[in-house]
């Protein structure tokens, strides 16, 4: 199975800082690499797929980059709605999330 | 309205079984990927399962031979049979749409609320 690696598990950061999320995957996962965010007792919701593809309704302070194995999700300036946990999650082969990044308030 | 609704979690002793459902309203089911996505209490996500347009299904290791993932076109609805559960499997079950975005890339778009399995005497 592959295995997803994020870091940092955590981060505390303020409004209008620049957040950036990493994610592993232990071999090639190609461009099959999607983001999500969720927040306390709700569902994850969709932010970026193909690793950098906005879904609908995205801001454009969300964006994605990376290949192969290494990709990155950048919150460029960071507001008070973005205090949440990011997951990533490869579908190359079955599916698999990372374990996610909790972004907390400083 | 695009819309999942899930039902039928409860609390169900080890290696006991429990059938979780899917409704969907607002698309077809069968003309979609579909998917079980499960979150521990104070956990990450797991994918748990997904079924394919073609009705080809596949699951996560820590599932395989013990759940089946299906669905009822007529009632344009989503099921998980869960069998010889396990305190692990303890967890708020999502359904999800696994759209196909771009070619052969595909993403969970519309979740479910989730419904709560536990496990346990």
């Amino acid at each position: 199975d592959i295995q997803m690696t994020q870091s940092p598990s955590s981060l505390s950061a303020s409004v209008g800082d620049r957040v950036t999320i990493t994610c592993r995957a232990s071999q090639s996962i190609s461009s099959y690499l999607n983001w999500y965010q969720q927040k306390p007792g709700k569902a994850p919701k969709l932010l970026i797929y193909a690793i950098s593809t906005l879904q609908s309704g995205v801001p454009s302070r969300f964006s994605g980059s990376g290949s192969g194995t290494d990709f990155t999700l950048t919150i460029s300036s960071l507001q008070p709605e973005d205090f949440a946990t990011y997951y990533c999650q490869q579908s190359h082969i079955k599916r698999t999330f990372g374990q996610g990044t909790k972004v907390e308030i400083k | 309205e695009v819309q999942l609704v899930e039902s039928g979690g409860g609390l169900v002793q080890p290696g006991g079984s429990l059938r979780l459902s899917c409704a969907a309203s607002g698309f077809t089911v069968s003309s979609n990927y579909m998917s079980w996505v499960r979150q521990a209490p104070g956990k990450g996500l797991e994918w748990v399962s997904v079924i394919y347009r073609d009705g080809s299904t596949y699951y996560a290791g820590s599932v395989e031979g013990r759940f089946i993932i299906s669905r009822d076109n007529s009632k344009n609805t989503l099921s998980l049979q869960m069998n010889s559960l396990r305190a692990e499997d303890t967890a708020v079950y999502y359904c999800a749409r696994t759209i196909v975005l771009i070619s052969t890339f595909d993403a969970f778009d519309i979740w479910g609320q989730g419904t709560m399995v536990t496990v346990s005497s």
